[in-house]
C-alpha cells in the first residue's frame, strides 16, 4: 500500500537554529499537508500546498516557516529560526483531491525537539 | 469559531463488550466530517467520511454515523487490536483544512 515517507523520525536542535522536516508524498497525489501535534494537545493544520503554491495557512504559519516542493517527489517544512514552542510531532500529509472523500493519507511524523 | 469536541477522553472496554464514542462538533457549513485511529508514535489513519445528516459508514467492527450536531463512532465487539485514539476531525465549507477533535484513547482488554 503506497506510502507518505517522513524523514528524519526524530530531530533535535538548538533554539534560533533552521530545521527542515522532509516528506515524500504519494506520487499521484496533488493536495500536499503539514500538520502538528503538540505531546498532549490536537492535531493542528499548519498549511496546504496545491499546483506549486500555498493554498491555505493557519495563524501558526508565520515567516518562520516555508514549504516547497524543490522537485517531483519531495515536499519539505522549513522553520527558519526555531524556538522552543515549536517542538511537536509534525506530520505531512496528501491526498488526491482536496475534499478528502479518501481521507488524507499521513505519514509516521517527524518528532522535532528543540532544546 | 469552528469547534470538535470528543468523548468520552478514554475508554476501557473488555473484549466483545459493544460502545460508542461522541465527536460533537460546530462549524459553519460542514464539507465533511473524518474519523481516524492513530496509533502511538504513528500517524492518523484514514477511516471514514461522511457528509451529510443520516449517513452510515461500516468497515469490520466500526460503524460511524452523522446528524447535524454529531457523529458517532460505534464498536462492535472489540479486540485488543483495536486499542488506538480515534480522532474526528471536519472540514469546514470553503477550506480543505481539517479541524481535529482532541481524541478518545481506547483501551481493549483481553
Amino acid at each position: 500500500e503506497p506510502e507518505v515517507t517522513q524523514t528524519p523520525s526524530h530531530q533535535v536542535t538548538q533554539m534560533g537554529q533552521e530545521v527542515i522536516l522532509r516528506c515524500v508524498p504519494i506520487s499521484n497525489h496533488l493536495y500536499f499537508y503539514w500538520y502538528r501535534q503538540i505531546l498532549g494537545q490536537k492535531v493542528e493544520f499548519l498549511v496546504s500546498f496545491y499546483n506549486n503554491e500555498i493554498s491555505e495557512k493557519s495563524e501558526i504559519f508565520d515567516d518562520q516557516f516555508s514549504v516547497e516542493r524543490p522537485d517531483g517527489s519531495n515536499f519539505t517544512l522549513k522553520i527558519r529560526s526555531t524556538k522552543l514552542e515549536d517542538s511537536a510531532m509534525y506530520f505531512c500529509a496528501s491526498s488526491e483531491g482536496g475534499l478528502g472523500a479518501y481521507g488524507y493519507t499521513f505519514g509516521s511524523g517527524t518528532r522535532l525537539t528543540v532544546v | 469559531e469552528d469547534q470538535v469536541t470528543q468523548s468520552p477522553e478514554a475508554l476501557r472496554l473488555q473484549e466483545g463488550e459493544s460502545s460508542s464514542l461522541n465527536c460533537s462538533y460546530t462549524v459553519s457549513g460542514l464539507r465533511g466530517l473524518f474519523w481516524y485511529r492513530q496509533d502511538p508514535g504513528k500517524g492518523p489513519e484514514f477511516l471514514f467520511t461522511l457528509y451529510s445528516a443520516g449517513e452510515e459508514k461500516e468497515k469490520e467492527r466500526l460503524k460511524a454515523t452523522l446528524t447535524k450536531k454529531e457523529s458517532f463512532l460505534h464498536i462492535t465487539a472489540p479486540k485488543p487490536e483495536d486499542s488506538a485514539t480515534y480522532l474526528c476531525a471536519v472540514q469546514a465549507a470553503g477550506t480543505y483544512k481539517y479541524i481535529f477533535g482532541t481524541g478518545t484513547r481506547l483501551k481493549v482488554l483481553a
